[in-house]
């Protein structure tokens, strides 16, 4: 089954901060993120693994609650490039090859 | 260095034909998937070769539908009597250390599938 996204669509200003939110019905061993640009490959952004801690990477960063089985990937002052959709990946067991993705979150960062 | 390839990054066939899809993994990488994306969707998982063997081949979703990978690096994903519903933008992935949940995949631009 695959993780559901939130909000499945966000509209900033250039500077302004957002949160999507990615969340599985079953326990997570690792969360992968990825942006993708209309018509372009899926970029990765981070990976984060059960009993990791908080990443970041530029002005992106992400969580990962074992608990609520949950991921968040936060978007903080936000830069024109940003736009695209961005997508989770979760992986249930390290014995897992495939990732299960997400419906996707579209940003759309204004100037 | 480069990237994931794919070819061709469009193919339009006509319902009942048969395709080749094309993936040049990243030199090196022993781990490839196929995913498939259909407009407004995240990538679905098809096929993943550990090595020139298809280790897992649970989302296939069909036997018209098959993958190889004769000397472990390029692969082929093949499509009989395509219908449809098959038209999609097919990805490849290959990942570094031989897959797995912490391993990192790697996409290429993918080919859009489009069958009249």
């Amino acid at each position: 089954q695959q993780p559901v996204q939130s909000p499945q669509a966000v509209i900033l200003r250039e500077g302004e901060d957002a949160v999507i939110n990615c969340s599985s019905s079953k326990a997570l061993y690792s969360v992968h993120w990825y942006r993708q640009k209309h018509g372009e490959a899926p970029v990765f952004l981070m990976i984060l693994l059960k009993g990791g801690e908080q990443k970041g990477h530029e002005k992106i960063s992400a969580s990962f609650n074992e608990k609520k089985q949950q991921s968040s990937l936060y978007l903080t002052a936000s830069q024109l490039s940003y736009s695209g959709t961005y997508f989770c990946g979760t992986a249930n067991n390290n014995a897992g090859n495939m990732l299960t993705f997400g419906g996707g979150t579209r940003l759309m960062v204004k100037p | 260095g480069a990237g994931v390839s794919q070819t061709p990054s469009n193919k339009v066939t006509e319902k009942g034909k048969y395709v080749e899809l094309r993936c040049d993994p990243i030199s090196g990488h022993t781990a490839l998937y196929w995913y498939r994306q259909s407009l407004g969707q995240g990538p679905e998982f098809l096929i993943y070769f550990q090595g020139t063997g298809a280790a897992d081949d649970s989302g296939l979703p069909n036997d018209r539908f098959f993958a190889v990978r004769p000397e472990g690096s390029v692969s082929t994903l093949k499509i009989q009597r395509t219908e449809r519903g098959d038209s999609a933008v097919y990805l490849c992935a290959s990942s570094p250390f031989g897959g797995g949940a912490e391993d990192t995949q790697y996409f290429g631009p993918g080919t859009r599938l489009t069958v009249l």
